[in-house]
């Protein structure tokens, strides 16, 4: 079946301006979660829903970055004026909610962010 | 300090051998425990959970120890494609998201 997907695979931006992600999670799942990697690094968690509503956006690094699930569906995470230090590979990651709460974190294949 | 602590490597190892992977977790109230991999500009997939009895998957052998908080991973018998970065990953009691190593690249040479 459909993995998860993301958009753009890439974008290049120059510094200061706006960008938008888009993720499409598995059909079905309750749960999404975005995770900023960069260079070198593991993923790093910036924010989670569950349906439509964000439960957790601890760690977003700064007012400059958004996201929304509106119909508990499709994601996007905006990040405005846009800094070098915002490179990095955009995770996305969907999971249904299981009794127990452990799951498995079905990932997207990225958005490759570069700020110039 | 982070979350989870892994030894980036480079572990480069010939085909054939037996390598093995460690990470310390720091919070004594992480929940679950996990090895996913990362193959390079792909995203991570989740190889293996752990568990305090230890588990088997074919040639991957991974352990948990609670009190020493302390998780490995052992590759029997190294494939050219068990190239990847191995990523040390738990959960937290009261948090959603999982809580990743830096990983630590593997490279098996013919």
């Amino acid at each position: 079946g459909a993995g998860v997907s993301q958009s753009p695979r890439y974008k290049v931006a120059k510094r200061g301006q706006d960008v938008a992600l888009r993720c499409d999670p598995i059909s079905g799942h309750v749960s999404l979660f975005w995770y900023q990697q960069a260079l070198g690094q593991g993923p790093e968690f910036l924010t989670y829903f569950q349906n439509e509503a964000q439960l957790d956006k601890s760690g977003l690094p700064s007012d400059r970055f958004f996201a929304e699930r509106p119909e508990g569906s499709v994601s996007t995470l905006k990040i405005q004026r846009t800094q070098q230090e915002d490179s990095a590979v955009y995770l996305c990651a969907s999971s249904e909610r299981l009794a127990g709460g452990v799951y498995e974190q079905f990932f997207g294949p990225g958005t490759r962010l570069t700020v110039l | 300090r982070k979350e989870v602590e892994q030894d980036p490597g480079p572990f480069n190892v010939p085909e054939g051998a037996t390598v093995a992977f460690n990470c310390t977790y720091s919070n004594s109230a992480s929940q679950s425990f996990f090895w996913y991999r990362q193959d390079c500009r792909k995203e991570p997939k989740l190889l293996m959970s752990v568990y305090s009895s230890g588990n088997e998957d074919g040639r991957f052998t991974a352990q948990l120890n609670r009190a020493s908080q302390y998780i490995s991973l052992l590759i029997r018998d190294s494939k050219l494609s068990d190239s990847a970065t191995y990523l040390c990953v738990v959960t937290k009691t009261g948090a959603n998201n999982l809580f990743f190593g830096t990983g630590t690249r593997l490279t098996v040479i013919p």
